[in-house]
């Protein structure tokens, strides 16, 4: 079944640990997108790629990296991770950068 | 940048009842989105409004693009036990500066009793 895969579902962090979550799509998509959710704050974008080998920063983007090897890839770095940075974090794709986005079903991270 | 707001922040209501929600914003949007999110699963989209005073229906579901483009409402008519949920509206720009982005509404919860 096409869609987004998002890895892994959820995580428990020390502070200062480095962390990537992994996010795979396979309807080859142009764009793709970083969001995380915050309760009472509906969801922030932190980075985004319009298309394979570009990127940018979104609303939130401090903290995190983020790369774009090829279409179907874009994980995201957390090189030192903080107590903040606890969320529940969503990829999501979109043929083109104005089309709809898809989302996966979020990876939980808790950073103590 | 712009604001977004929903409203309410929460609903109960009885299965049976209908159920209205909106948003609102400080500045235009070009696209008016409006997505469902499950526990423990993410955003699904529901309705796609592309025009002002664009009305959609999608099943029991029906959103209105406002005449300004500052604004959204999405109803649900005859509410059953799995329309419980989080429903979260988004706006989309074209402008060059906003790359499509999407502003998220803070999300509407959504209870349901039997």
């Amino acid at each position: 079944i096409a869609g987004i895969t998002q890895a892994p579902t959820s995580q428990i962090l020390a502070a200062g640990r480095r962390m990537t979550l992994r996010c795979t799509q396979d309807m080859r998509h142009n764009a793709m997108y970083w969001y995380r959710q915050d309760l009472g704050l509906g969801l922030r974008l932190i980075h985004y790629s319009n298309t394979a080998g570009t990127t940018g920063k979104g609303e939130v983007p401090d903290g995190y990296s983020v790369s774009r090897a090829n279409t179907d890839d874009f994980p995201l770095t957390l090189a030192s991770a903080v107590p903040s940075q606890t969320s529940v974090y969503f990829c999501a794709s979109s043929k083109g950068r104005l089309d709809i986005q898809y989302f996966g079903a979020g990876t939980r991270l808790s950073v103590l | 940048g712009q604001q977004l707001n929903q409203s309410p922040q929460s609903m109960f209501i009885q299965e049976g009842e209908d159920v209205s929600m909106n948003c609102t914003s400080s500045s235009i949007f070009n696209t008016w989105l409006w997505y469902k999110q499950d526990p423990g699963e993410g955003p699904v989209l529901l309705i796609a409004l592309y025009k002002a005073g664009e009305l959609t229906s999608n099943g029991r579901l029906t959103a209105q693009f406002g005449i300004t483009r500052k604004d959204s409402f999405l109803n649900i008519s005859a509410s059953i036990p799995s329309d419980v949920g989080i429903y979260f509206c988004a706006g989309q720009s074209f402008a060059p500066d906003s790359w499509g982005k999407l502003q998220f509404g803070a999300g509407t919860q959504v209870v349901v009793t039997p």
